[in-house]
């Protein structure tokens, strides 16, 4: 199984709304990431997680809060939103062994902020 | 900041015709992998080629790696309708080892013409 799946698909929200993304995965991976993508855009790093732990955090507004809470599970919390955080949002899967490892990717939450 | 460019940004062929896509980026890399994405949703891992290689073959899609001039080229032959869509390169975005996040070029978008 080589499948990544995120819930929900699509959501909107208030400026002043708390929700919640969910991911999960179960190929035994050990490192789970988010991306943020806006319209017409490529996808952009976000956080990274190996071995639950938070690993990289590329300078995220802290409206983001990420959380990992076993090794199939990587949620983003949201809080505060704007307009422009409205995009797609990817969760993607690796092996950490190596840095070569391919990233399965899961189809992604559209999130529209209003 | 943006670690591959891709080149061109749009291309509009015949079906049954090749299409050729190229990719430069900036830094020293571990790998490079090129992705599709139909329609704004998940991304699909296409074929990943590490730094040590130079050519890559899977099915109809021919990678080559140009690491002196950082620059990939990814080639789909016989092209059909369904390959329409986006095609990324990616590149790790840190030289250590263990979970690395992937840094993305802008993107090509293909259109297969039936």
């Amino acid at each position: 199984d080589t499948e990544v799946t995120q819930t929900p698909k699509h959501l909107v929200m208030g400026m002043t709304n708390k929700k919640s993304l969910k991911c999960e995965q179960h190929m035994g991976h050990r490192a789970m990431y988010w991306y943020k993508q806006k319209a017409k855009k490529p996808p952009e790093l976000m956080f990274v997680y190996s071995y639950e732990k938070l690993s990289i955090n590329e300078s995220v507004p802290s409206r983001f809060s990420p959380e990992c809470p076993n090794s199939s599970l990587l949620n983003l919390h949201l809080h505060a939103l704007q307009p422009e955080d409205s995009a797609l949002y990817l969760c993607a899967s690796s092996g950490v062994v190596l840095s070569t490892d391919t990233q399965y990717f899961g189809p992604g939450t559209r999130l529209t902020v209003l | 900041s943006q670690q591959g460019e891709e080149d061109p940004q749009a291309l509009s062929i015949q079906e049954g015709e090749n299409a050729t896509m190229n990719c430069s980026y900036k830094t020293s890399i571990n790998n490079l992998q090129w992705y599709r994405q139909n329609s704004g949703r998940g991304l699909v891992h296409l074929i990943l080629i590490r730094s040590n290689e130079r050519e890559k073959h899977s099915g109809r899609l021919r990678v080559t790696l140009d690491t002196s001039k950082k620059s990939s080229s990814l080639l789909i032959t016989a092209s059909r309708a369904a390959d329409t869509a986006s095609y990324f390169c990616a590149t790790d975005a840190y030289s250590g080892g263990g979970a690395d996040g992937l840094t993305f070029g802008k993107g090509t978008h293909l259109i297969i013409q039936p």
